[in-house]
């Protein structure tokens, strides 16, 4: 079964970049749709966008311009970068994955990143 | 506000049969597949229900979905405690290119 493990700083500071890890156990990062969605605190979820494993990515269009979403097959990670935060980003941010663009099967367990100066 | 409406919240009795239902539009559900999440406090979600009726290995058939035009609905049978959860609906969208997510149908089993 394929598993996710979400990692990389949880505290950023505004305007600074939030850039995190998601590695890939139990199965091969070369094929299937690979996604990230967030959760603020005690809101619902927000879907930030996917890679599919040959490179091809879709955006939220509300965070478009500050988002890239990048696979490294070499070593079965996909990354996540958003430039430019502020408050607003703060939440737990998941990465997950399943065959469709539109639904995951797995997911990570989360990591909460923190905007605060 | 999320694109697609659900309920804030919910509840029902041990044993009970609970809806909860996601509406849309002519971009989302009316021309997609539709998806339901469950996520039991301080957990990541879980995939429940996929492409409007369908349950991953090891869900119980106690949950099931429909879709009608663009409403759909998440039905949870012989309801236990374990069912407290947030319920979230989900499905592409033409017009916006991206996954909407509900804004989450809090269950409460009383």
């Amino acid at each position: 079964q394929v598993q996710l493990q979400e990692s990389g700083p949880g505290l950023v500071k505004p305007s600074e970049t939030l850039s995190l890890t998601c590695t890939v156990s139990g199965g091969s990062i070369s094929s299937n749709y690979w996604t990230w969605i967030r959760q603020p605190p005690g809101k619902g979820l927000e879907w930030i966008g996917h890679i599919y494993y040959s490179g091809s990515a879709n955006y939220n269009p509300s965070l478009t311009s500050r988002v890239t979403i990048s696979v490294d097959t070499s070593k079965n990670q996909f990354s996540l970068k958003v430039t430019s935060v502020t408050a607003a980003d703060t939440a737990v941010y998941y990465c997950a994955t399943g065959p469709s663009g539109s639904y995951s099967h797995y997911w990570g367990q989360g990591t909460l990143v923190t905007v605060s100066s | 506000q999320s694109v697609l409406t659900q309920a804030p919240s919910a509840s029902g009795t041990p044993g009970q049969r609970v809806t909860i239902s996601c509406s849309g539009s002519n971009s989302n559900i009316g021309s997609n597949y539709v998806h339901w999440y469950q996520q039991l406090p301080g957990t990541a979600p879980k995939l429940l229900i996929y492409r409007n009726n369908q349950r991953p290995s090891g869900v119980p058939d106690r949950f099931s979905g429909s879709k009608s035009g663009t409403s759909a609905s998440l039905a949870i049978s012989g309801l236990r405690s374990e069912d407290e959860a947030d319920y979230y609906c989900a499905a592409w969208d033409d017009s916006l290119s991206t996954v909407v997510f509900g804004g989450g149908t809090k269950l409460t089993v009383l």
